[in-house]
């Protein structure tokens, strides 16, 4: 079955701090990659998307992640975060089931002081 | 924009109790999922539904649990006889095909006291 590891749990950042977020997964073949962001009391939205072709994709708000096949890898990174970041990140994998469900990892709380 | 509602937002039930909760996917979507998420920890999947069938579940997806499209556009999650530990927010999700993004609703939270 598919696993998706996230190493940081909590995050503490001031503003303007450059952000990487850890994802790991243990599928080993072609595989779709999600991030999906919830803000205080709000619903998953999603972030970005890996389905294929360059391996560096931008999402919203900023947000890119790169795709590192050979380290089973898809870390989320921003450049210089905002305190409107605050919030949890889930690094998700569809299965290779019928209806491929989401995999989520354990989700990274963010945290942006000013 | 489209997007996925749920009713209610906030469902408070005695154990023991039936539970219905109502989803809306977007309209054009194929795949429908409920999954749910318990204070502090990981979204889980519950179960999911194509072709009017269902496709998925998982275990904790048992016989007290139920999923219905009625009428075309509603996607529903039945407990029959609710526990405590059913206290949760149980998110809905649909997707326009096997492997692609899922969008979610903003959620049900249910208590049970």
């Amino acid at each position: 079955a598919q696993s998706v590891s996230q190493h940081n749990h909590h995050v503490i950042l001031s503003e303007a701090a450059s952000l990487e977020l850890g994802c790991n997964y243990s599928y080993g073949g072609t595989v779709n990659l999600f991030w999906y962001v919830q803000y205080p009391g709000q619903h998953l939205q999603l972030l970005l998307k890996y389905f294929s072709g360059d391996p560096l994709v931008k999402g919203i708000k900023g947000f890119e992640a790169e795709f590192i096949k050979s380290k089973f890898s898809f870390n989320l990174r921003k450049p210089s975060v905002q305190w409107s970041d605050t919030a949890e990140y889930f690094c998700a994998v569809p299965s290779t089931g019928t209806a491929s469900k989401l995999t989520f990892g354990t989700g990274t709380r963010l945290q942006v002081t000013l | 924009e489209p997007e996925v509602t749920q009713t209610p937002s906030h469902q408070v039930t005695q154990m023991g109790q039936e539970v219905i909760l109502r989803c809306v996917p977007i309209s054009n979507h194929l795949y429908f999922y409920w999954y749910r998420q318990i204070l502090g920890q990981k979204v889980e999947f519950l179960v999911s539904f194509y072709n009017n069938e269902i496709s998925e579940k998982s275990e904790i997806f048992d016989d007290q649990f139920s999923v219905e499209r009625p009428d075309g556009s509603n996607f529903t999650l039945k407990i029959r006889s609710t526990k405590l530990e059913d206290s949760a927010m149980y998110f809905c999700a649909s997707s326009v095909a096997r492997g692609y993004e899922q969008y979610f609703g903003p959620g049900t939270r249910l208590t049970v006291t």
